[in-house]
């Protein structure tokens, strides 16, 4: 069973930047896992954030960005501000019709 | 403009069945693959399966296999998932997720129905 595993939470000053990770229980994670990352505010449907490791989604500003970091994909933001206050997931791809979600990790803009 | 909009969710008791329908909008809807992606009070996000555009392939995460359907109809534009044998582990809200075309991302979302199984 492959597991993607993210933080479970994460603070960041205002102003600050803020690496969030996206790893797999097993292995390394490449650009061949097309992963992407989305926001959910409580209540809300998730948003989409950057796909294809580093490709933002219209309308994204580009204080967030995508990246591989070693074995695992990550999401930066630069510049946090209150509203980025929320639930981040990646996303992997592993194949056609599977998607595997992380656990999402909470972040605290304090 | 793009929408998804979900029905069919309610209580349930233990191994009983629902459907849920997911009817789209605003897009070419026969061009797009589309996922179901559920999550439960308080947790995150999980993948419960998926379509391609004309129907032909499916796909299921381990923990609905045998147990839930996705199907479509084209003609109607709406998505379905057939929900049977369902646990109390099934409570989540389910969403219905638009895949862009020949990318691995999901473009829009509706904003869910909740399924509840309980006795």
């Amino acid at each position: 069973q492959t597991v993607v595993t993210q933080e479970s939470s994460f603070s960041v000053s205002p102003g600050g930047t803020v690496t969030l990770t996206c790893g797999l229980s097993s292995g390394s994670v490449s650009t061949s896992y097309y992963p992407s990352w989305y926001q959910q505010t409580p209540g809300q449907a998730p948003r989409s954030l950057i796909f294809n490791t580093n490709t933002r989604s219209s309308g994204v500003p580009d204080r967030f960005s995508g990246s591989i970091l070693g074995n695992k994909a990550a999401l930066t933001i630069t510049g946090a501000q209150a509203d980025d206050e929320c639930d981040y997931y990646c996303v992997l791809y592993m194949g056609p019709g599977i998607s595997v979600f992380g656990g999402g990790t909470k972040l605290t803009v304090l | 403009e793009v929408q998804l909009v979900e029905s069919g969710g309610g209580l349930v008791q233990p191994g009983g069945s629902l459907r849920l329908s997911c009817s789209a909008s605003g897009f070419t809807f026969s061009t797009c693959a589309m996922h179901w992606v559920r999550q439960a009070p308080g947790k995150g996000l999980e993948y419960v399966s998926a379509i391609s555009s004309n129907g032909g392939s499916t796909y299921y995460s381990d923990s609905v296999k045998g147990r839930f359907t996705i199907s479509r109809d084209n003609s109607k534009n709406t998505l379905y998932l057939q929900m049977s044998s369902l646990r109390t582990e099934d409570t989540a809200v389910y969403y219905c997720a638009k895949r862009v075309p020949g990318v691995k991302r999901y473009d829009y979302w509706g904003q869910g129905t909740l399924v509840t199984v309980s006795s």
